[in-house]
C-alpha cells in the first residue's frame, strides 16, 4: 500500500500526558501537512513541511505542539501536557513538490483520533 | 482570513442528482477542491478545478465554478447510497501551498 499511513489510529490519554503521532507520507511526496479536525468541523491547518523544512505554522499550533520531519520522510507531531480541548482527529496529508496540477493534489491518511480524558 | 462556506446538510433520494454548494472569499484562489470523507476515515480527493476553468466533468461528478461570484458546486448524478458521506470544499490561494477547508456538507441518500 503506497498511501499515507498514520499511527496510531486511536490514542486515549489522561490530561497532562504527552502524546506523539507518526505520519508516513507517500514515498515520492516532498510536501507534508498536518491538520486537526473536530466533530462537525472541516480540517484546520496546523503546519506544513517541504522536505525537512517546516515552512509554515498556524497560530493554532501552541507552544505545546511540536512537529518534526527530520529526514524529509516521516513526520511526528507531539503534544505536551495534553488538555481536553486537544481531543480531535489529527490528519496528515502529503503531495508532490511540483508547481503542476499533480502537485496540487493532497492525499490524506486515515488520521489519529485523540481522546484526552 | 480566507473563508469557505458550505451548507451543513443535504438529503436526496437515491437515483436523483445532488448539488452541493460552496462559496469562498479569497479572490486569488487558484485551485478549488472537493473531498469526500466517510465515517472514521481520512479525506479522499474527488476532483479539483483550476480557477481559469468554469466546468469540469468526471463520470458522475460535475464541478461548476463561478469565479465572479466565488461560487463552486459539485453535482453528483444518479446519487447512490454509497455516496452518503461528508463533502468538503477547499480552496488554495495563489502563492500558498495550504488548502483551506469548509465545514463540510453531510449528504444523506435515502431509498
Amino acid at each position: 500500500d503506497t498511501g499515507v499511513s498514520q499511527n496510531p489510529r486511536h490514542k486515549i490519554t489522561k490530561r497532562g500526558q504527552n502524546v506523539t503521532f507518526r505520519c508516513d507520507p507517500i514515498s515520492e511526496h516532498n510536501r507534508l501537512y498536518w491538520y486537526r479536525q473536530t466533530l462537525g468541523q472541516g480540517p484546520e491547518f496546523l503546519t506544513y513541511f517541504q522536505n525537512e523544512a517546516q515552512l509554515e505554522k498556524s497560530r493554532l499550533l501552541s507552544d505545546r505542539f511540536s512537529a518534526e520531519r527530520p529526514k524529509g520522510s516521516f513526520s511526528t507531531l507531539e503534544i505536551q501536557r495534553t488538555e481536553q480541548g486537544d481531543s480531535a482527529m489529527y490528519l496528515c496529508a502529503s503531495s508532490l513538490d511540483r508547481d503542476t496540477p499533480a502537485g496540487e493534489k493532497l492525499f490524506f491518511g486515515s488520521g489519529t483520533q485523540l481522546s484526552v480524558l | 482570513g480566507e473563508d469557505v462556506e458550505q451548507s451543513l446538510f443535504l438529503s436526496v433520494r437515491e437515483g436523483d442528482s445532488s448539488v452541493i454548494n460552496c462559496t469562498y472569499t479569497d479572490s486569488s484562489s487558484t485551485y478549488l477542491y472537493w473531498y469526500k470523507q466517510e465515517p472514521g476515515a481520512g479525506l479522499q480527493l474527488l476532483t479539483y478545478i483550476f480557477s481559469n476553468m468554469d466546468m469540469k466533468q468526471d463520470q458522475r461528478l460535475t464541478v461548476l465554478l463561478n469565479k465572479k461570484d466565488k461560487h463552486l458546486s459539485l453535482r453528483i448524478a444518479d446519487t447512490q447510497t454509497g455516496d452518503s458521506a461528508i463533502y468538503f470544499c477547499a480552496e488554495k490561494g495563489g502563492g500558498s501551498y495550504i488548502p483551506t477547508f469548509g465545514r463540510g456538507t453531510s449528504l444523506i441518500v435515502h431509498p
